[in-house]
């Protein structure tokens, strides 16, 4: 109930082209979705987040797009770029008295040149 | 501004023995979360402090302790440490209690042999 599924789990995408990341959950307390970027030993940085009650949010190039009655939502990361290459991790904001987050198990992204 | 500091960097522990880590949180939060990354996987979140108080806490056992100072840094403790608590464990701040941005810090990569 309180796990967020995402996948793909890898993927190797050719410079300019879209990035989809996909993640899926449960639990409908679950209240704000954040996507987060890491570099190998680096902390992750928050990049984008949407509220349940908005179906698309775009910054630059990168695009969350949420289904609230499919409890789905992707990050969609156009005209890829090498230095896109990081792990990308999807979150969801449980929200029930108190505030905590449930992290998705990463994708590993790498543009090719 | 600096942002979300940790230290140390890197450390390496016995099993049996016991370990400090420390955060001082983004100029201006007072809220500090702490969580756990093993190599591989999202982060795990352990506890959460405020207002010098654990306000939630995730799924570890009681040798993970925590502390908040005055001026809202944080320690995270562990006691007799085992392998499995080798992995990159992770400071966040938030503005205040109940904002749901929250920022991350580099981490410190634990090496428990």
């Amino acid at each position: 109930q309180q796990q967020v599924k995402q996948s793909p789990q890898s993927l190797i995408v050719q410079k300019g082209g879209i990035s989809i990341i996909n993640c899926a959950y449960e639990n409908t307390a679950f209240d704000y979705f954040p996507w987060y970027q890491q570099f190998p030993g680096k902390g992750p940085a928050l990049l984008i987040a949407i509220r349940p009650d908005v179906s698309e949010k775009k910054e630059g190039r990168f695009t969350i797009s949420f289904n609230k009655s499919a409890k789905q939502f992707s990050l969609h990361i156009m005209d890829s770029q090498p230095g896109d290459s990081a792990t990308y991790f999807c979150a969801a904001l449980l929200k029930t008295g108190t505030y905590k987050y449930i992290f998705g198990t990463g994708t590993r992204l790498k543009v090719l040149a | 501004d600096a942002g979300v500091t940790q230290s140390p960097t890197h450390l390496i522990k016995t099993r049996g023995q016991q370990v400090t880590l420390r955060c001082s949180p983004k100029s201006g939060h007072d809220t500090v979360s702490w969580y756990q990354q093993a190599l591989g996987q999202g982060p795990q979140f352990i506890f959460q402090y405020y207002e010098e108080e654990e306000r939630q806490r995730g799924n570890f056992p009681d040798r993970f302790s925590g502390h908040q100072f005055p001026n809202y840094s944080s320690e995270l403790n562990v006691n007799a440490l085992l392998l499995g608590d080798s992995a990159l464990y992770l400071c966040a701040s938030s503005l205040r209690w109940g904002l749901v941005e929250q920022y991350f810090g580099p981490g410190t990569r634990l090496t428990v042999t």
